[in-house]
């Protein structure tokens, strides 16, 4: 069964605060993505990756960077959390583009 | 104009009615297209992919008119368990540029 994990399903971050969002994937997956899904604007894609420290620019990049450093996990970094930013977070992991494997999300709340 | 529109419902349908989706996109180089089903606090998850000449899985078709861009979802006797939330997804060029709708909300009551 495949799975796709995600560190916290529910976080609660000061303004100003460092955030760190993990996401695991047991698939082998090459490509994982990170999205923010708000009310009434759908998924939008803040950053993606294809490959091992390869990492490319999404819709909405301005205010996070992601790390990926092992094959089956893909960190995305709020620098400084804004309330801007609160969200819910959805991982996902995709051998090829035609589905994508979603972790449970992490529900951000930045106070 | 957004790239991927739908009528975010709510759609409330009686158990066994037949109820349709419409979903429009605004890019005509669009490659390929899915429908995503995401339950309440859930991840979204394929329902079906939506290919050219319209496919059926069980009581779920879906359909694609490139001429119009736009993509269909129809459910027969619907169940309680349908109840969701329907993304339409689009793939501009076959890659990892994947654009969701914002979905359509649909409650089957008993």
């Amino acid at each position: 069964d495949v799975k796709v994990t995600q560190s916290s399903r529910y976080l609660v971050k000061r303004t100003g605060e460092k955030v760190f969002l993990e996401c695991v994937q047991d698939m082998d997956h090459e490509n994982m993505f990170w999205y923010r899904q708000d009310p009434g604007l759908g998924l939008r894609l803040i950053y993606f990756s294809y490959d091992v420290k390869m990492k490319e620019k999404g819709d909405i990049p301005e205010g996070y960077s992601v790390s990926r450093e092992k094959k089956e996990r893909f960190s995305l970094i709020l620098e400084s959390a804004s309330t801007n930013q609160t969200s819910m977070y959805l991982c996902a992991s995709s051998a090829l583009p035609r589905e994508q494997y979603f972790g449970p999300g992490t529900r951000l709340t930045v106070t | 104009r957004k790239e991927v529109e739908q009528d975010p419902g709510p759609f409330n349908v009686p158990e066994g009615a037949t109820v349709a989706f419409n979903c429009t996109y605004s890019n005509s180089a669009s490659q390929s297209f899915f429908w995503y089903r995401q339950d309440c606090r859930k991840e979204p998850k394929l329902l079906m992919s939506v290919y050219s000449s319209g496919n059926e899985d069980g009581r779920f078709t879906a359909q694609l008119n490139r001429a119009s861009q736009y993509i269909s979802l129809l459910i027969r006797d619907s169940k309680l368990s349908d109840s969701a939330t329907y993304l339409c997804v689009v793939n501009l060029y076959n890659n990892n540029d994947m654009r969701f709708g914002a979905g359509t909300r649909l409650t089957v009551k008993p």
